[in-house]
């Protein structure tokens, strides 16, 4: 069964450059999340987007945005990135009908983009 | 502000027995809860979820049990298998709102 697509998978950038990771949901997904896993931490939510409109937004720097395309494909677009933007940056989809017997969409995670900053 | 704590960052347990992992939470709006496994250079995976108007649900090998009057969720899985052996959070969120708030995780290692 196809999964949740992120690229790329590794990423190095120097402090003050900027980065883009990608997100590509699973086929009729509808919502995509995205989350970052600092070293030893759990992942903590950034943003949603549902329908290519921003339906949530937790601990997101601003010199962090993100959008969601008309294919339903997200990028998450870093700037003046710094030492402490290392981490592990998950994509999640759901789709609108959700789980049987659920009201609530589970999300499925993407293998996830492991950002360097030196 | 840590809202949902798993407090043992690690665990072994022989294959065969029972492992059980548990998680705490404070925020009270939690109304449905997740456990998620993940394996090095994988994603979360979902394993099993709870709804708050529910003490327990099970699926094969695992169980899940809530206490909303203590704030506690615990995962139950046996037997234990060498492929169990991963890092599981435990997982939140409120009704009406997507995000998951997680745990920071207790490794799993299962000796064969």
């Amino acid at each position: 069964a196809a999964g949740v697509i992120q690229s790329p998978r590794h990423l190095i950038k120097e402090k003050r450059e900027t980065a883009t990771l990608k997100c590509y949901p699973i086929p009729r997904h509808d919502t995509v999340y995205w989350y970052q896993q600092g070293p030893g931490q759990d992942p903590q939510f950034l943003i949603s987007f549902y329908e290519k409109m921003q339906s949530d937004k937790g601990s997101i720097p601003d010199r962090f945005s993100a959008q969601q395309f008309s294919d339903y494909h997200s990028e998450l677009n870093m700037s003046s990135l710094e030492l402490g933007d290392s981490a592990l940056y998950f994509c999640a989809s759901s789709s609108p009908g959700g789980v049987a017997g659920s009201s609530y969409n589970e999300q499925f995670f993407g293998p996830g983009t492991r950002l360097t900053v030196l | 502000d840590q809202q949902v704590k798993q407090n043992s960052p690690s665990l072994s347990v022989q294959e065969g027995r029972i492992s059980i992992l548990n998680c705490d939470y404070t925020n009270s709006m939690f109304d449905y809860f997740l456990w998620y496994k993940k394996y090095p250079a994988e994603g979360p995976t979902f394993l099993i979820s709870i709804s708050s108007i529910k003490d327990k649900n099970e699926d094969g090998r695992f169980t899940v049990f809530l206490n909303k009057s203590a704030k506690h969720l615990s995962l139950h899985i046996v037997p234990s298998q060498p492929g169990d052996s991963a890092v599981y959070f435990c997982a939140a969120r409120r009704f009406g709102n997507e995000k998951l708030t997680f745990g920071t995780g207790t490794r799993l290692t299962i000796i064969p």
